[in-house]
């Protein structure tokens, strides 16, 4: 099993339409959670983190964690074709110990069509 | 501000050959230094990290190797490269915030091709 796992997609969806990004994690005592966007040949830019069990907002992104369900996801809405990119999910692990080490997901195309 | 530099951008280096890859961070002390690769349609992997000037971990055997001389400076180096050796490489940093290590911040990356 993946210590991350993304769906690779393509996810395909309309301009304005709501993207809906998935991410599971094996470590049930990771600690910290991030959203990457990152466009093609370039290196990853952050999106959002999120600590707690629920929903961060931050303008048309919202994060959504579920530390039960070893679950995270992303929201991305009134989608625009500039967000057209692969979308990583990364997690630190538990501990003192991690020194915010990240455990990426394989990343979820996501392509927005006019 | 806090700024990451990190070069050269693109490499094309024959087998056998060294490499020298560098990264500075500007605007921060004392900083954790991560070195990633990213193969070609595959996702980042955690070569090196760095807590400290002299000190290193490594998370994967490999041919690669990292040194941190200053407290914002950190070298990503092999002395024969193999083929398997290409693909993207990302410098990173990040600090703590009290008690959590915050996000990573990414330099530009530099796409090394060993041919």
């Amino acid at each position: 099993q993946k210590e991350v796992e993304q769906n690779s997609g393509p996810l395909s969806v309309p301009e304005g339409a709501i993207a809906s990004l998935n991410c599971t994690y094996s470590d049930r005592g990771s600690q910290s959670f991030f959203w990457y966007r990152q466009y093609s040949g370039k290196s990853p830019e952050l999106i959002m983190f999120i600590y707690s069990n629920g929903d961060k907002e931050d303008g048309r992104f919202t994060a959504q964690l579920n530390k039960a369900s070893q679950y995270v996801s992303l929201l991305i809405r009134d989608s625009q074709p500039s967000d057209s990119a692969t979308y990583l999910c990364a997690v630190t692990p538990r501990g003192g110990t991690s020194y915010g080490k990240l455990t990426f997901g394989q990343g979820t195309i996501l392509t927005v069509h006019p | 501000s806090q700024t990451i530099h990190q070069w050269p951008a693109t490499l094309v280096q024959p087998v056998g050959s060294p490499l020298s890859l560098e990264c500075t961070v500007e605007g921060t002390s004392n900083p954790n230094l991560y070195w990633y690769r990213q193969a070609a349609g595959r996702g980042l992997q955690l070569l090196f990290y760095s807590v400290g000037i002299g000190q290193i971990s490594s998370e994967v055997p490999q041919n690669l190797s990292a040194s941190r001389p200053q407290d914002r400076q950190f070298i990503l180096s092999s002395k024969k490269l193999l083929l398997s050796d290409s693909g993207f490489y990302l410098c990173a940093w990040s600090v703590y915030r009290g008690r959590r290590v915050t996000e990573a911040f990414f330099g530009q990356g530099t796409r090394l091709t060993v041919v």
